[in-house]
């Protein structure tokens, strides 16, 4: 099955700079990558997504970028503010055998801290 | 989007007992997925609720223990069966809108087992 790497586990950068979490996946079939961001007590909260037929893709101050012949894709996020500070999943999906929805695999989550 | 809403929102239960859990979505929605994320860790795919048919579960998850109900479009629900203290986790309902579309999630329950 598909199997998602994601790193760094834990990340502090003070406000105004930016932060990077990588992610790889290993199964080619992949063809889809959210982003979500998991704040204490709370459900995920997708915030980007990307399909393979797409190299990056940008809103306001977050940006993914995927590279499908390496399989590995990144957030970007730009003049981090301190609440931006949460734990970050990445996930690679599947075309669902059942043509509905992606078959979601996500990686072990990065807790970003944003320092003021 | 798609609001998805969980019930109850925490509990604390004895070992041995069962605990049932509601997840409705304010859209008609094929597929409904449950997820558990034990403390500090990643979200790890339990099963697939179809509506009109057997969940489908996940290796190492099997439905006697974790019975699945998916009555209709709007709604599901997940029984944590015989439970024991490593069934404290949090359990997430998630689904989305639409053919291969981004998927949204419950706040969670966040069960205890003492």
């Amino acid at each position: 099955g598909e199997n998602v790497e994601q790193h760094p586990s834990t990340l502090s950068v003070q406000e105004g700079d930016s932060a990077v979490i990588k992610c790889t996946y290993s199964d080619s079939a992949s063809n889809y990558f959210p982003w979500y961001k998991q704040e204490l007590g709370k459900g995920p909260q997708l915030i980007i997504d990307i399909r393979s037929n797409v190299g990056e893709k940008k809103d306001q101050r977050i940006a993914v970028t995927l590279n499908k012949t390496a399989k590995h894709f990144s957030l970007h996020i730009t003049e981090t503010q301190p609440e931006d500070s949460a734990v970050y999943f990445c996930a690679a999906g599947l075309p669902n055998s059942g043509g509905s929805n992606y078959k979601l695999t996500f990686g072990k989550g990065t807790l970003l801290t944003v320092n003021p | 989007s798609a609001v998805i809403s969980q019930k109850p929102s925490r509990d604390i239960c004895q070992r041995g007992t069962s605990l049932t859990i509601q997840c409705q979505v304010d859209s008609q929605v094929t597929m409904m997925f449950w997820y558990r994320q034990q403390p500090g860790q990643s979200l790890t795919l339990i099963a697939t609720a179809n509506q009109g048919s057997e969940a489908t579960y996940e290796s190492g998850f099997v439905i006697d223990k974790f019975p699945i109900s998916r009555p209709n479009l709007t709604f599901s629900t997940l029984t944590v069966s015989n439970m024991s203290p490593e069934d404290s986790s949090i359990y997430l309902c998630s689904a989305g809108v639409g053919l291969n579309t981004e998927a949204f999630f419950g706040q969670g329950t966040r069960l205890t087992v003492v």
